[in-house]
C-alpha cells in the first residue's frame, strides 16, 4: 500500500524557468496539500484541492504559482520563472476526509533549488 | 489566526532518558493534533494523531497528551535511543479553516550513547 509519493525527489532550474512538481496521493485518498517548507523554517500551508477543485489557496502566492489535481493522475504543482526564493522543499499531503480522527500523510517531498 | 509554538526548539540528551516535548496553539477550536517526526532531508512521519475530543494517545514508547481548552499537547518519549534522533513536529488543524494544518517550528532532538 503505497504512501504518497512525489516526485522528482530533487529539482535543480535556473532563474525564470518552470518548475513542475508532482504529487500522487495515498490510494483511497481524495484530498491533497501542498506545504512548503524554507531553510530554518516552519512548514507553512499553501494550497488545499480535492478532485478538480480548489478548495483554499490562500497560503500560495498570487503570482507564479498554480496548482490542479485532475480526475485523472497526480497533482501538480506548477511554479512559472522561478526565483531563487523559491527554493525550498515542497511536501504533499492526503488524507481520506476531513473533520475529527483524519490522519494525514507526507510524501517525502520535492527540494526545488533555483540558480 | 492559529499559531503553534514549540518548546524546547532544542534538545540533547543521553540515551536512556525520558524526554517530555511541549506544544501549544492559540486557537482551541481544532479537530486534530498530530505529531510528526522529520529526519534531516527526509519527509514527515507521522507518530501520533489525537482528536480533540480525546484526551492522550499512544504507541510504543511515545505518549501524546492534549489539554484542548488550554491549547497545549505534550509528546512524552521513554527510554530515548540514539534512533529517536530527529525533528518532532506539532500540528493542528482549525473548525475554520478545514483541513489545512499549522505547524510548529519543531524540537530538534539528538540522542546520544
Amino acid at each position: 500500500n503505497a504512501g504518497v509519493m512525489q516526485n522528482p525527489r530533487h529539482l535543480v532550474r535556473r532563474r525564470g524557468q518552470e518548475a513542475r512538481l508532482r504529487c500522487s496521493p495515498v490510494k483511497g485518498h481524495s484530498h491533497v496539500y501542498w506545504y512548503r517548507q524554507l531553510p530554518e523554517e516552519g512548514l507553512k500551508f499553501m494550497v488545499y484541492l480535492q478532485k478538480e477543485n480548489i478548495i483554499d489557496e490562500s497560503g500560495m502566492p498570487k503570482e507564479r504559482f498554480s496548482a490542479e489535481f485532475p480526475k485523472e493522475g497526480p497533482s501538480i504543482l506548477r511554479i512559472q520563472q522561478v526565483v531563487r526564493g523559491d527554493s525550498a522543499a515542497y511536501f504533499c499531503a492526503s488524507s481520506r476526509g476531513t473533520g475529527g480522527g483524519t490522519e494525514a500523510f507526507f510524501g517525502q517531498g520535492t527540494r526545488l533549488t533555483v540558480v | 489566526k492559529q499559531e503553534v509554538t514549540q518548546i524546547p526548539a532544542a534538545l540533547s540528551v543521553p540515551e536512556g532518558e525520558n524526554l517530555v516535548l511541549n506544544c501549544s496553539f492559540t486557537d482551541s477550536a481544532i479537530y486534530n493534533l498530530q505529531w510528526f517526526r522529520q529526519d534531516p532531508g527526509k519527509g514527515l512521519t507521522s507518530l501520533l494523531l489525537i482528536q480533540s475530543s480525546q484526551r492522550e494517545q499512544t504507541s510504543g514508547r511515545l505518549n501524546a497528551s492534549l489539554d484542548k481548552s488550554s491549547g497545549r499537547s505534550t509528546l512524552y518519549i521513554a527510554a530515548s535511543q540514539p534512533g529517536d534522533s530527529a525533528t518532532y513536529l506539532c500540528a493542528v488543524d482549525r473548525g475554520s479553516t478545514l483541513g489545512r494544518l499549522y505547524f510548529g517550528r519543531g524540537t530538534q532532538l539528538t540522542v546520544w550513547p
